[in-house]
């Protein structure tokens, strides 16, 4: 089925260390999203890109980093991980970023990556 | 700044009951309104959206949301509830006016319980 695949599905990472979150969308849309979820907090998000060649950041960026390599793909990188960042992660992708009226802002989402850091 | 707050954390329903989860927003101008719903282990699912016109929308699964500008809420509902709803809501607002508003904002989510 076509959607938001990403890897890996769970992690485990010792404080200090690197690691990048993969995502990647064939649905041909794009703009693309990552998101943290902490119990109680919701969705956070944390960079998106509205378009191929741009990023942006969003409400939660501090010690990550993002890189939107094609149309089809977004990672997200996490130089010197801390347990803090220990969360579930989504990457999400759309159509068009804005565009309210026609509808093509509506988010299509990956199943998660489960992240623990010790 | 738009944002969500949806004021239930869990909620537990009898199977068959009828449910209502609440959802009230804040933003200056038109809201785009969506609820989301998230079963476990699972990415975020969309039920139903809310962008002009009629402000009772149906969604998937039996779902229906109700728009109310005068009480900025955006409640859900549905008749009679199945144990396989048992999920976690999400209530998202995003906004028409640029920039960062273009951006979805969530509520912190509604955790439901089905009970047999």
């Amino acid at each position: 089925n076509a959607g938001v695949t990403q890897t890996p599905k769970f992690q485990v990472l010792k404080t200090g260390q690197s690691m990048t979150l993969q995502c990647a969308q064939d649905m041909n849309h794009n703009s693309m999203y990552w998101y943290r979820q902490d119990p109680g907090m919701g969705l956070r998000l944390i960079y998106y890109s509205a378009s191929e060649g741009t990023t942006d950041k969003g409400e939660v960026p501090n010690g990550y980093n993002v890189s939107r390599l094609n149309k089809r793909e977004f990672s997200l990188r996490l130089e010197s991980a801390a347990p803090s960042q220990t969360s579930v992660y989504f990457c999400a992708s759309s159509e068009r970023y804005g565009q309210i009226h026609s509808g093509a802002n509506v988010l299509t989402f990956g199943a998660g990556s489960r992240l623990t850091v010790l | 700044a738009q944002s969500v707050t949806q004021p239930d954390i869990h909620i537990t329903v009898s199977e068959g009951a009828s449910l209502e989860l609440r959802c009230n927003y804040s933003y200056g101008a038109t809201p785009y309104l969506f609820w989301y719903v998230q079963s476990p282990g699972q990415g975020l699912q969309l039920l139903l959206k809310y962008f002009s016109g009629d402000t009772l929308v149906q969604g998937i699964k039996g779902f229906e949301a109700e728009f109310k500008r005068s009480q900025s809420s955006f409640n859900l509902r549905k008749p009679s509830v199945h144990w396989s709803d048992a999920a976690e809501y999400f209530c998202a607002v995003v906004g028409d006016s640029g920039g960062s508003n273009y951006k979805l904002t969530f509520g912190k989510g509604t955790l439901l319980t089905v009970n047999p």
